[in-house]
């Protein structure tokens, strides 16, 4: 099966400082790329996702970029806010094990005012 | 706001007792989910549904038994729990399975303790 791995662990970053964080995993079929957020006391939410054919995908503060020859996947969060205080789990996906989602360990990031 | 409802929020169940948990969704997804999520730790997947019928158990014990009643209904019934199976359950649903792509939407989940 797919073994992912996330780092850092945790992160702590300053208030408008940016955030990344660095998703790798082992199944070269994988080419569905997401990343959910996790606020305390809540399900995860899918916060950007991108697939094998782009190398790069931004909404607003946060982006995903993507290398396949490497096999690992990252996300950026820049401006960082306090709200963005969250645990962010990856969880690359291959076509053919559709939604059958493998997370990575989680990173727990936190934003100081 | 998440389309997946959950309930109860919150149980509490000795380890003789038959509860269960229920979820809902009116998106017209026809793939469902349950995971498990233990704490400081990523969901771990339990069972899928796919247009109400079982698709995939991950191994799970059978004190644990899904129900799907109709394309908008997910159920975890739970009899003769240990204490380990304490954890987060979250339920979650898709348009369809076997699509990569397809956004999973996770509802709140319910916490389970088993004393």
């Amino acid at each position: 099966g797919e073994n992912v791995e996330q780092h850092p662990s945790t992160l702590s970053v300053q208030e408008g400082d940016s955030a990344v964080i660095k998703c790798t995993y082992s199944d070269s079929a994988s080419n569905y790329f997401p990343w959910y957020k996790q606020e305390l006391g809540k399900g995860p939410q899918l916060i950007i996702d991108i697939r094998s054919n782009v190398g790069e995908k931004k909404d607003q503060r946060i982006a995903v970029t993507l290398n396949k020859t490497a096999k690992h996947f990252s996300l950026h969060i820049t401006e960082t806010q306090p709200e963005d205080s969250a645990v962010y789990f990856c969880a690359p996906t291959k076509g053919a094990a559709g939604n059958k989602l493998t997370f990575g360990g989680g990173t727990r990031v936190l934003v100081k005012p | 706001d998440t389309e997946v409802t959950q309930t109860p929020k919150h149980l509490v169940m000795g380890m003789t007792n038959k509860k269960s948990l229920k979820c809902e969704q009116h998106m017209g997804h026809r793939a469902m989910y349950w995971y498990k999520q233990k704490a400081k730790k990523p969901p771990e997947l339990m069972f899928v549904y796919s247009y109400e019928k079982l698709s995939i158990n991950e191994s799970v014990p059978s004190r644990f038994s899904p129900e799907c009643p109709n394309s908008s209904l997910l159920n975890l019934h739970l009899h003769a729990l240990q204490p380990e199976d304490s954890a987060l359950y979250l339920c979650a649903s898709s348009q369809e399975t076997g699509l990569a792509g397809n956004t999973i939407y996770f509802g709140e989940g319910s916490w389970l303790t088993v004393v």
